[in-house]
């Protein structure tokens, strides 16, 4: 049972390049989440899946898109990276009904 | 939008210090929830609270839900160098698409042996 597990662990990007990163849960949960997590600013929330086919955008959704592929994986693509976007991103995943959300180990993205 | 104020930003203490941090909001919660980052590694669940007024420990955390429903509060007993971290709290909100959790900014933590 790993959890939830990301790829890549590390990742940088020159502005305009694009990538998608990716998150999987094991845990049988419906919903799942991706934040950013910028020096002194806690975990923002970028968008959200409550279920399998659904997705809505959170705090920070700009320059970035979702897929819920399925109920285990939900990815985040960045068309177009630029600075601003240098972060560490994590993946979360939750039983709706408890709230109690895991998270994975991290992204850490660095745009040049 | 919606907000949760952690105070201490930081504490520098002593390994045997007890340590105590809060959380307040403007707004009203049902759930709050309490998270440890390690460095470099994802937030870890230690403690949640559904019930206003409820005290709850996991070993030597103890948190309690504000009795307002507006604020919470987590202790430490007798630190020891691997409670080194952030701590966040945390608040769910519900809307039409589930829930949407936010975080505060955490409390960073630095023991001394």
């Amino acid at each position: 049972n790993a959890g939830v597990t990301q790829t890549p662990k590390f990742q940088v990007l020159k502005t305009g390049q694009s990538m998608t990163l990716q998150c999987a849960q094991d845990m049988n949960h419906n919903s799942m989440y991706w934040y950013r997590q910028d020096p002194g600013m806690g975990l923002r929330l970028i968008y959200y899946s409550a279920s399998e086919g659904t997705t809505d955008k959170g705090e920070v959704p700009n320059g970035y898109n979702v897929s819920r592929l399925n109920k285990r994986e939900f990815s985040l693509r960045l068309e177009s990276a630029a600075p601003s976007q240098t972060s560490v991103y994590f993946c979360a995943s939750s039983d709706p009904y408890t709230t109690e959300q895991y998270f994975g180990p991290g992204t850490r993205l660095t745009v040049t | 939008g919606q907000q949760l104020n952690q105070s201490p930003q930081s504490m520098f203490i002593q390994e045997g210090e007890d340590v105590s941090m809060n959380c307040t909001s403007s707004s009203i919660f049902n759930t709050w929830l309490w998270y440890k980052q390690d460095p470099g590694e994802g937030p870890v669940l230690l403690i949640a609270l559904y019930k206003a007024g409820e005290l709850t420990s996991n070993g030597r955390l103890t948190a309690q839900f504000g009795i307002t429903r507006k604020d919470s509060f987590l202790n430490i007993s007798a630190s020891i160098p691997s409670d080194v971290g952030i701590y966040f709290c945390a608040g769910p909100l519900l809307n039409t698409g589930g829930f949407k959790t936010i975080f505060g900014a955490g409390t960073r933590l630095f023991v001394k042996a």
